[in-house]
């Protein structure tokens, strides 16, 4: 099925490990982005890009990072998780945010004890 | 800088009552406007996109928004609601240029009761 697949679904970090989350889409998408979802917040961008080789910081971006060297992959790093990072993250792909708004994926629910 | 404020965080309503979640957002310059669904432990699903031209916009599953300018608000209708369309829902807005970036309300979450 062609859209934007996320992995893994759940983890769960002990504090100060990192780990990378995963982002792959089909539809040769060159704008992708990291949301990350809390509880009344609604969703806050951490990181896009607009094509490989090019990311660019959101509104939260302190404590991840990214990289974008395929247009179909955009792995988000957390280096040295927080309790702070528990949240569940979203990524999605746009050929054009106007014309087709965005594919989500299904999500990654981190949880850092 | 641009924002956009889902007024209510709850909205309880029985079934085939009609259901109005309101969006208002603060922008100097024009935006792109949207409404997405996420339904229980999954990702968002576009309901509705209003980019230009008539301010009513219809989009999947009955449901309506309407554009208003003046009162910069971009509300979510329904005139009648079924259990099925119990989720969380998101206004969103962008501004034109060549990023993409979405900036999500709150989220208002529509129960609705038997």
């Amino acid at each position: 099925n062609a859209g934007v697949t996320q992995t893994p679904k759940f983890r769960i970090l002990k504090i100060g490990q990192s780990m990378t989350l995963q982002c792959t889409q089909d539809m040769n998408h060159n704008y992708m982005y990291w949301y990350r979802q809390d509880p009344g917040m609604g969703l806050k961008l951490i990181y896009y890009s607009v094509g490989a080789g090019i990311t660019d910081k959101g509104e939260v971006p302190n404590g991840y990072n990214v990289s974008r060297s395929t247009t179909e992959d955009f792995p988000l790093r957390l280096e040295l998780a927080a309790p702070s990072q528990t949240s569940v993250y979203f990524c999605a792909s746009t050929g054009g945010v106007r014309a087709y708004g965005y594919t989500f994926g299904s999500g990654t629910r981190l949880t850092v004890v | 800088a641009q924002s956009v404020t889902q007024l209510d965080s709850q909205v309880p309503v029985f079934e085939e009552a009609p259901v109005e979640l309101r969006c208002n957002y603060s922008s100097s310059v024009s935006v792109y406007l949207f409404w997405y669904v996420q339904y229980p432990n999954q990702g968002l699903q576009l309901l509705l996109k209003y980019l230009s031209g008539s301010t009513l916009v219809k989009g999947i599953n009955g449901f309506e928004a309407e554009f208003n300018k003046s009162q910069t608000s971009f509300h979510l209708r329904k005139p009648s609601v079924h259990i099925s369309d119990t989720a969380e829902y998101f206004c969103a807005v962008t501004l034109s240029g060549n990023t993409g970036k979405l900036i999500f309300g709150q989220g208002t979450t529509l129960q609705v009761k038997p």
